[in-house]
């Protein structure tokens, strides 16, 4: 069963750069017929779909989000990373990494990671 | 791209039946047999129940069962149990545009 863990800091000022990484720890991230992908959650709220890729670097992105958004693969630490610009209190969720299948919708998740943007 | 739209609530008592619907549009749920349901108790992370409109993954209860008409998809849990209280999530594949996903806005399952 495929595992995944997210990982980065839990706090980012705004107008910075978020950054995150995601840690498959079971299964290999270079598999044809998979995509890993980028999903967030305001506090109280729903879940907003950010991004995906496969391994060989083909992304999909929320058309929202494009302009600020980078999803990024590296196959020799079995490892995906997100990386969202100029970020605001908006932007502040928890952030959840995910396996998918070629329609891009989620099957395995992680645990999630919660992100808050504040000076 | 526009949400899904889900009701906000519903209840039920232990052994009763729910149904959770789940509209889109033309672009996604009316022609993609790529609709996925999930269940998220509170403060945890969201878990796949069903997938391809009406496919249950392993070790997901036989009483949980998806089904499609038109550019409306439904979930129902049948035979309620107090563990089934949480929020449902309904998402789907969209290819309005460029290929994307669409989440629902998300239903609060309330056992009473």
């Amino acid at each position: 069963q495929v595992q995944l863990q997210e990982s980065g800091p839990g706090l980012v000022k705004p107008s910075e750069t978020l950054s995150l990484t995601c840690t498959v720890s079971v299964g290999s991230i270079n598999v044809g017929g998979f995509y890993w992908g980028w999903i967030r959650q305001p506090p109280g709220g729903g879940l907003e779909w950010i991004g995906n890729i496969d391994y060989s670097g083909n992304t999909y992105y929320n058309p929202s989000l494009e302009s600020r958004v980078t999803i990024s693969v590296d196959t020799s630490k079995n490892q995906f990373s997100l990386k969202v610009n100029s970020v605001t209190a908006a932007d502040t969720a928890t952030y959840y990494c995910a396996r998918t299948g070629w329609e891009l919708l989620p099957d395995f998740w992680g645990q999630g990671t919660l992100v808050t943007v504040s000076s | 791209q526009s949400a899904l739209t889900q009701p906000p609530s519903v209840s039920g008592s232990p052994g009763q039946s729910v149904t959770i619907s789940c509209t889109g549009g033309s672009s996604d749920i009316g022609t993609y047999q790529r609709v996925s349901w999930y269940q998220q108790p509170s403060g945890t992370a969201p878990r796949l129940v069903i997938y391809e409109v009406t496919n249950r993954p392993s070790g997901v209860p036989h009483r949980f069962s998806g089904s499609k008409s038109g550019n409306t998809a439904s979930l129902t849990i049948s035979g309620l149990q107090p563990e089934d209280e949480g929020d449902y999530y309904c998402s789907s594949y969209s290819s309005g545009g460029t290929s994307h996903v669409l989440f629902g806005g998300g239903t609060k399952l309330t056992v009473l």
